[in-house]
């Protein structure tokens, strides 16, 4: 089936730093969505982007749209302690209706 | 508003024995998703609803799972029998009419099979 392929899987970073996360695809999508999910708790949506080449901010996180429509990145600047969690991309292919396909996400770590 | 409700929030049973999860999107939303998540596979679509009908359910694991939406307020995801290999977080996720509409995720409700 279909796949994203969602880098690094986890990242060790100090407080302050910023962070950069990436989904790459074989397909051409024409959503991308960012979640974040918290343990114990289901994902939260951080960002959508709805057209190629689109960039979005949401406080210190930015989100952008791949020209090629097979991409999108997240970057979180000047993370805190409470970035911690895992980070989803998320994808919805062209006439598949409301199904998104997930990448195996991101663990992010902060140390204060 | 509240957010996409699901119970119960956590759940063990032995293996061989029915288990039923529940679900209550949020209101207005014409789409209903069941996702389940795992260290190894991580958040696969088992199967989603729009206005109550099942659309694609070419996820669903067997036929030891199904799932209803008997209204536009309530689903149940049922495992019979369950196996140890069930055990997992279940996500149910609800959006609105369009497709291009984002997912709004509830809970989750934890299943260990023992």
């Amino acid at each position: 089936g279909q796949q994203l392929n969602q880098s690094p899987q986890s990242m060790f970073i100090q407080e302050g730093e910023d962070v950069s996360m990436n989904c790459t695809s074989s397909s051409i999508f024409n959503t991308w969505l960012w979640y974040k999910q918290d343990p114990g708790e289901g994902p939260v949506l951080l960002i959508a982007l709805y057209k190629a080449g689109e960039l979005t901010s949401n406080g210190r996180l930015t989100a952008q749209f791949g020209i090629t429509r097979k991409d999108s990145f997240l970057n979180i600047s000047a993370s805190i302690p409470s970035d911690v969690g895992i980070y989803f991309c998320a994808g919805r292919l062209y006439n598949q209706g409301g199904k998104l396909i997930f990448g195996q996400g991101t663990e992010l770590s902060v140390k204060p | 508003d509240a957010g996409v409700i699901q119970s119960p929030r956590h759940e063990v049973t032995e293996m061989g024995q029915e288990v039923t999860l529940r679900c209550k999107p949020i209101s207005g939303h014409d789409y209903l998703f069941w996702y389940r998540q795992t260290m190894m596979r991580g958040l696969e679509l088992l199967i989603y609803f729009n206005n109550n009908v099942p659309i694609d359910d070419s996820g669903m694991p067997e036929d030891r799972f199904s799932a209803k939406m008997p209204n536009a307020s309530f689903s149940t995801l049922k495992i019979q029998p369950s196996e140890p290999r069930d055990s997992a977080v279940y996500f149910c996720a609800s959006s609105r009419t369009s497709s291009g509409e984002t997912q709004y995720f509830g809970p989750g409700t934890r299943l260990l099979v023992l």
